[in-house]
């Protein structure tokens, strides 16, 4: 099992282009997660899936978009990329059995795109 | 939701053991204690949780102090690729689906 990949793993934008950031997973993982982490701060979640067809926002989901066509594939996009989006990113999945959030849940992290918008 | 403390940083000698504390003196009833850690330049990894009991798997044990104010991340024999972040998190079924990762620990570990 390759777990959480993530494509590309470095990209350079200017201001105000558009990229779309690829998660895949392989562990038919219902729940999907895209965070950022800029330096010397912690992970901060973006936006979130709990199904295929299904998003919701996170802590800081201005800016980007998602989208959830596949179970195993989870798309973050920038439309209108600017320096403040300089970080790197990190998707990850979990499963769960049940509904509500499950305080044993583990979440499987990518190794990480990093983003340069200059 | 409860907090946690954790040290800035820790330093180790390689095949020595590493306790790593954790304060979570507000932690409710019904929190988990979970452990991942960052090795650099990659994306977080789960380490190991615990809820009252000391827990032990393959990466390492989990100490659980018996008020549950506060756990240790114990690595038996650090190893150079042990050099990470470790982040100390409390989760409950209230918790959101973020996980909140704080400053956490940065571990060396020196030959």
């Amino acid at each position: 099992n390759a777990g959480v990949t993530q494509t590309p793993k470095f990209r350079v934008l200017k201001t105000g282009q558009s990229m779309t950031l690829l998660c895949a997973q392989d562990m038919n993982h219902e729940y999907m997660y895209w965070y950022r982490q800029d330096p010397g701060m912690g992970l901060r979640l973006i936006h979130y899936s709990v199904g295929e067809g299904t998003t919701a926002k996170g802590e800081v989901p201005d800016g980007y978009n998602v989208s959830r066509l596949k179970k195993q594939n989870f798309l973050l996009g920038l439309e209108s990329a600017a320096p403040s989006q300089t970080s790197v990113y990190f998707c990850a999945s979990s499963y769960s059995p049940f509904s509500w959030t499950d305080p044993q849940e583990t979440q499987y992290f990518g190794p990480g795109t990093r983003l340069l918008v200059l | 939701d409860a907090k946690t403390t954790q040290p800035n940083s820790m330093e180790s000698n390689e095949e020595e053991p590493v306790h790593l504390p954790c304060n979570h003196s507000t932690i409710s009833g019904t929190d988990y204690i979970h452990w991942y850690r960052q090795l650099p330049s990659q994306g977080p990894e789960y380490v190991i949780h615990g809820l009252t009991s000391n827990v032990n798997n393959r990466m390492a044990s989990l100490a659980i102090a018996e008020d549950r104010k506060s756990s240790t991340l114990i690595l038996h024999r650090a190893t150079l690729r042990d050099a990470a972040v470790y982040y100390c998190i409390l989760r409950d079924s209230n918790s959101g689906y973020a996980l909140n990762f704080g400053k956490g620990t940065s571990l060396l570990v020196t030959p």
